[in-house]
C-alpha cells in the first residue's frame, strides 16, 4: 500500500469520449504529478502541482487537461486522445517540490487503450 | 540536460545469480540518484537512493554507488530471487528546480527458478 490510488485502473475509450482519471494520496503530501509510461520509452513528466497551484506543463497536448481541486485529489481530463496516447499513466505525491530531494510515492497507474 | 541510460533488458537469472544492471547519468551540477521497482501490475517503489558522490545507497540485498568519475549508479544484488522478477527505472533529480525525476527507460529482470 503506497498511500497514492488511482482510479479507473483500466480504461478503454474511442477518439471521441471524454474521461477522466482520478488519483488521490492519503500521505499529507503538497505535490502531486503525472506521468506517462509508454512501452521502450523513459518515463515522461506531465504535470506537477504543488499546493494546488501548477508549476510543471511539461508540453503536453491540450487534449489533457490536469485539475488539482485540494492537496489531495488530481485529476486528468481525457477528450479526442488518439490511439497514440494509449499508455500507463502513473500518479505520484511528495512532501513537496523545491530544492530539497522529496520521496515521490506512486500510484499503481491506469492503463489507457484508445481505440 | 538531465537524461538517464540504462542497460536495456530483458534480463533472465537463475536463482542466486548475480545481478547487475547498468546505468549512467548526465546532469547539470550534482543529482541526486535513484532506482525505482516495479512489480507486476503496481506503480513504482523507491528501491534506494543516493544524493551525493560516493553514497552507497542499498535495500533488500540491493546496492548502488554514486560514481561522480563515471557517472554512473550501477544496480547490483549478490543472489537474485524469484520475486525480484520486475522492471527496475535508474532515476535522477537535479540540483537545481523543481522535485522532477528524470527515469532510464526501465529493465525487466526475469528470474527463473
Amino acid at each position: 500500500e503506497t498511500g497514492v490510488t488511482q482510479t479507473p485502473r483500466h480504461l478503454v475509450m474511442g477518439m471521441t469520449n471524454k474521461k477522466s482519471l482520478k488519483c488521490e494520496q492519503h500521505l499529507g503530501h503538497n505535490a502531486m504529478y503525472w506521468y506517462k509510461q509508454s512501452a521502450k520509452k523513459p518515463l515522461e513528466l506531465m504535470f506537477v502541482y504543488n499546493f494546488k497551484e501548477q508549476t510543471e506543463n511539461n508540453s503536453v497536448p491540450s487534449r489533457f487537461s490536469p485539475e488539482c481541486p485540494n492537496s489531495s485529489h488530481l485529476f486528468l481530463h481525457l477528450h479526442t486522445l488518439q490511439p497514440e496516447d494509449s499508455a500507463l499513466y502513473l500518479c505520484a505525491s511528495s512532501q513537496e517540490t523545491g530544492p530539497r530531494t522529496y520521496e515521490q510515492y506512486f500510484g499503481p497507474g491506469t492503463r489507457l487503450t484508445v481505440t | 540536460g538531465n537524461s538517464v541510460t540504462q542497460m536495456e533488458g530483458p534480463v533472465t537469472l537463475s536463482e542466486e545469480a548475480f545481478l547487475t544492471i547498468n546505468c549512467t547519468y548526465t546532469a547539470t551540477g550534482y543529482p541526486s540518484l535513484f532506482w525505482y521497482v516495479q512489480y507486476p501490475g503496481e506503480g513504482l517503489q523507491l528501491l534506494l537512493k543516493a544524493t551525493k558522490a560516493d553514497d552507497k545507497g542499498s535495500n533488500k540485498g540491493f546496492e548502488a554507488t554514486y560514481r561522480k568519475e563515471t557517472t554512473s549508479f550501477h544496480l547490483e544484488k549478490g543472489s537474485v530471487q524469484v520475486s525480484d522478477s520486475a522492471v527496475y527505472f535508474c532515476a535522477l533529480r537535479a540540483r537545481t528546480g523543481a522535485n522532477n525525476l528524470f527515469f532510464g527507460t526501465g529493465t525487466r529482470l526475469t528470474v527463473i527458478p
